[in-house]
């Protein structure tokens, strides 16, 4: 098993640009996530999904688009980057186990916007 | 909103010594994660623990959940330099696929 997979790893974008970073989990997970991390904050939550077809907003979604077609896939959409988007965002997968559950994260892709 | 602060925010230790991080909720936490990041990946799961009162040991890590279920504590006995990285305490929410994270203590121990 690959586990979660996140392209690219690096990438350079200027202001107002778009771009979709993509995740993918080979486990059959029901529930996916898209997190950013910021020095001094940890990681906060931008959207999450519980299954195909269903998917919320969490704690900082302005910005960003997500899209769940198949229980695979979980890619994370920059309409406009701004410089504020700059940061290292992470996708996670997980099972539901009745409140233990085991969160997997990808190795991450680190964005810088100009 | 929920709010996770951890402390100390940074650490750094020579190898052999002991120290111990703590993490605080400003509201009681539904089930409480610890996780560590090292530089360039993704946070891996250390421990989860739900009952208040509850102690869990790995190796030379032990985890302490407070009785009232709102603070936790993580300590380290003769830290190794391959114990460096990023500490990070989480909510697991009533909801899979929300955590809510604290800022996270980041660990240096030198050898």
């Amino acid at each position: 098993n690959a586990g979660v997979t996140q392209t690219p790893k690096f990438q350079v974008l200027k202001t107002g640009q778009s771009m979709t970073l993509q995740c993918a989990q080979d486990m059959n997970h029901e529930y996916m996530s898209w997190y950013r991390q910021d020095p001094g904050m940890g990681l906060r939550l931008i959207h999450y999904s519980v299954g195909a077809g269903i998917t919320d907003q969490g704690e900082v979604p302005n910005g960003y688009n997500v899209s769940r077609s198949t229980t695979e896939d979980f890619p994370l959409r920059l309409l406009s980057a701004a410089p504020s988007q700059t940061s290292v965002y992470f996708c996670a997968s997980s099972r539901p186990s009745g409140g233990t559950d085991t969160q997997y994260f990808g190795p991450g892709t680190r964005l810088t916007v100009l | 909103t929920q709010l996770l602060e951890q402390s100390p925010q940074f650490l750094s230790i020579q190898e052999g010594e002991n120290l111990t991080v703590y993490c605080n909720s400003s509201s009681v936490f539904s089930s409480l994660q610890w996780y560590r990041q090292e530089p360039g990946e993704g946070p891996v799961l250390l421990v989860t623990v739900v009952t208040g009162g509850e102690v869990k040991k790995l190796k030379r890590l032990t985890f302490q959940f407070g009785d009232a279920r709102k603070d936790s504590s993580l300590h380290i006995t003769a830290a190794q330099p391959g114990d460096t990285g990023l500490y990070l305490c989480a909510d697991l929410g009533n909801q899979g696929g929300k955590l809510i994270f604290g800022q996270g203590t980041e660990l240096s121990v030198k050898p």
